[in-house]
């Protein structure tokens, strides 16, 4: 139990157009999700808290109007990487706490995301 | 701000060797949880203890606590080659929210056969 998928697992896009990461829970109900981004040999950096039917709260310093982010239901959660850059390059990993009500949270594959 | 700091960043041992990784952090925590990830992929949940816990088992893994330095570490008895990978300490804090996690830098484990 406790899956979390990511699609797509990686995907190469041109500077300037804008790249959809879908995260779904497949075997519960998420609440909250959460998107992280990291880069090589680094470590996971939190970019923003996406709550269902509500806005999502992002960190310091995450621009919320290049990363967009849809919670539209409690299994699917969004993250829109608009106008990408190069910069934007990294790996984008999503996980779900389960509403049942424990500490954990259950982490996607993660996403490659290569802009040229 | 980054809340755990893993040391040592890197670890390469024999398997059958044990191995332990610590983390460090800065502030008061609700638990703190080491998960693993392989190489480019996600991220597995090893273990989780709570702020109240000194100590806890799993396996092979074992988990000591200590919120009056501030440190935990990961103790991976008998490893073997499947065990290579990175280790993250990760810690939620009530300042946070007792749902936010904050990740250290990560240790990368090396079991040679």
């Amino acid at each position: 139990g406790a899956v979390v998928s990511q699609h797509p697992s990686w995907v190469i896009c041109k500077s300037g157009t804008s790249v959809k990461i879908e995260c779904r829970s497949l075997d519960f109900q998420a609440t909250t999700m959460f998107w992280y981004r990291q880069f090589p040999k680094q470590s996971l950096m939190l970019m923003a808290t996406s709550n269902e039917g509500s806005k999502a709260t992002y960190e310091q310093g995450v621009e919320k109007d290049k990363f967009l982010i849809n919670h539209a239901s409690l299994t699917l959660s969004t993250l829109t990487v608009t106008s990408a850059h190069p910069e934007d390059s990294s790996f984008y990993i999503c996980s779900a706490r389960d509403q049942r009500g424990t500490y954990e949270q259950y982490f996607g594959p993660g996403t490659r995301l290569t802009v040229t | 701000s980054q809340q755990g700091e893993e040391d040592p960043q890197a670890l390469s041992i024999q398997e059958g060797e044990n191995a332990t990784m610590n983390c460090s952090y800065k502030t008061s925590i609700n638990n703190l949880q080491w998960y693993r990830q392989n190489s480019g992929r996600g991220l597995v949940h090893l273990i989780l203890i709570r702020s109240n816990e000194r100590e806890k088992h799993s396996g092979r893994l074992r988990v000591t606590l200590d919120t009056s330095k501030k440190s935990s570490s990961l103790l991976i008895t008998a490893s073997r080659a499947a065990d290579t990978a990175s280790y993250f300490c990760a810690t939620a804090s009530p300042q946070g929210g007792s749902e936010k996690l904050v990740f250290g830098k990560g240790t990368k484990l090396t079991v040679n056969p």
